[in-house]
């Protein structure tokens, strides 16, 4: 069965420059998830989505950061402009359902900013 | 063991003994309880979970346990194999959202 599918992998970008993260929910789910993760501060969540509508974006640390669901196989999160302090891994993840249920992660994508 | 918002402590194990990994969780009102598995460079994999009206669960060579009334929850790995070796992290929620503790790394030598 495919799991969460995150892309890049990997990305190395400026500071100034737009940085885009995608993710791919388990088909079927509807809670979608976005996290960032730090040695510093653990992993945090950014924000959430229920069937494709925000539901929590209290996480999201600033106006450099906006996160879209336009359909429920695709997710996004996007960074403008970029500083080197948003450098992290940044995970995605989804679960079935709103209630508490667990949540599956994808792999990541680790991002440095110069 | 850990405690959600501190440092991130280490268990060393030789392989085939049994390994306990300790969470102190923070909100009373939570209701739903989680452990995952996160090895380098992959994301956090969901191992065990379990809700407030329950006390004990088991899955294969995992144990959690829940005790309400002190706040902590712990991870029991049986007969701990060198593929364990990961960071291991709790999360608690009251609905919707999980609150993750900053894990403990299992180091498992043969």
């Amino acid at each position: 069965d495919a799991g969460v599918i995150q892309s890049p992998r990997h990305e190395v970008t400026e500071m100034g420059q737009e940085v885009t993260l995608r993710c791919k929910p388990i088909s079927g789910h509807n809670s979608l998830f976005w996290y960032r993760q730090t040695m510093m501060r653990g992993l945090e969540l950014l924000i959430y989505f229920n069937n494709n509508v925000p539901i929590d974006d209290s996480g999201m640390p600033e106006d450099r950061f906006s996160a879209k669901m336009p359909n429920a196989s695709f997710s996004t999160l996007k960074i403008q402009p970029s500083e080197p302090r948003d450098s992290a891994v940044y995970f995605c993840a989804s679960s079935l359902g709103r209630g508490n249920q667990p949540q599956h992660f994808g792999d990541g994508t680790r991002l440095s900013i110069l | 063991g850990e405690s959600v918002g501190l440092h991130l402590p280490t268990l060393s194990v030789q392989e085939g003994d049994n390994s306990i990994i300790n969470c102190a969780y923070s909100n009373s009102a939570s209701d739903y309880f989680i452990w995952y598995k996160q090895e380098s460079g992959k994301g956090p994999q969901f191992i065990i979970d379990i809700r407030s009206n329950m006390d004990k669960r088991q899955g294969q060579r995992v144990t959690v346990l829940l005790n309400k009334t002190v706040k902590h929850l712990s991870l029991q790995i049986a007969a701990t194999q060198p593929g364990d070796s990961a960071v291991y992290f709790c999360a608690e929620s009251g609905y919707s959202t999980l609150t993750f503790g900053k894990g403990t790394m299992l180091l498992v030598s043969p």
